[in-house]
């Protein structure tokens, strides 16, 4: 069935190693969007991709990269730039206007 | 700056009545506005949303109230359920690459 799959649910790393996160969605969408969230705070936006090959920067995009080579993915990866690297981590995509989310990793770093 | 705010962390309803979630936004740019319920360390789902051409949006239990001038918009669920208990995010969005903007949330306790 369709969705949005992240893997993995969680994950830990050292201080100063960059570490990789997985996003793929069958559902066709060509935008895709990585958040992080925090303890008591909303949702913010790190990088987006409206088209592959293609993406921009969002509000805290220091210290992460991305890259979108097919439709159906877009890593994001936390480099040891990141200051606080430790949150949940969402990935979404988008249809007209609503985005779908998938299950989100726990990236902790030690 | 926080263009989406969600003033009221948390909630408690009785089961059966009506839950009102609240979330103001400042920019008036903003032209869509979506609602999402979130399970902890579980992704949000989306729920509802409301263009800014409407003032009001129903399915089934919840229905979603925009008042422009006062840049307000509202989260109705009635009647409140056990499985409601969540917590609430209101995001708003603009244009066409669809960035959303979320709030802080609220968390939702439905007591029986």
């Amino acid at each position: 069935d369709g969705g949005i799959t992240q893997s993995p649910k969680y994950l830990f790393r050292k201080e100063g190693q960059n570490v990789t996160l997985s996003c793929e969605q069958n559902l066709n969408h060509d935008a895709m969007y990585w958040y992080r969230q925090d303890p008591g705070q909303g949702l913010r936006l790190i990088y987006y991709s409206q088209i592959v090959n293609d993406f921009q920067k969002g509000d805290i995009a220091e210290g992460y990269s991305v890259s979108r080579e097919k439709k159906e993915s877009f890593p994001l990866t936390v480099t040891s730039a990141q200051k606080n690297p430790t949150a949940f981590y969402l990935c979404a995509s988008r249809t007209n206007n609503e985005q779908f989310f998938g299950p989100g990793t726990r990236l902790t770093v030690l | 700056d926080q263009q989406v705010k969600q003033n009221s962390p948390s909630l408690s309803v009785q089961e059966g009545r009506i839950s009102i979630l609240n979330c103001d936004y400042t920019n008036s740019m903003f032209d869509y506005f979506l609602w999402y319920k979130k399970y902890p360390a579980e992704g949000p789902t989306f729920l509802i949303s409301i263009s800014s051409i409407k003032d009001k949006n129903e399915d089934g239990r919840f229905t979603v109230f925009l008042n422009k001038s006062a840049k307000h918009l509202s989260l109705h669920i009635v009647p409140s359920q056990p499985g409601d208990s969540a917590v609430y995010f209101c995001a708003a969005s603009f244009g066409t690459a669809s960035k959303l903007t979320f709030g802080t949330g609220t968390r939702l306790q439905v007591t029986l």
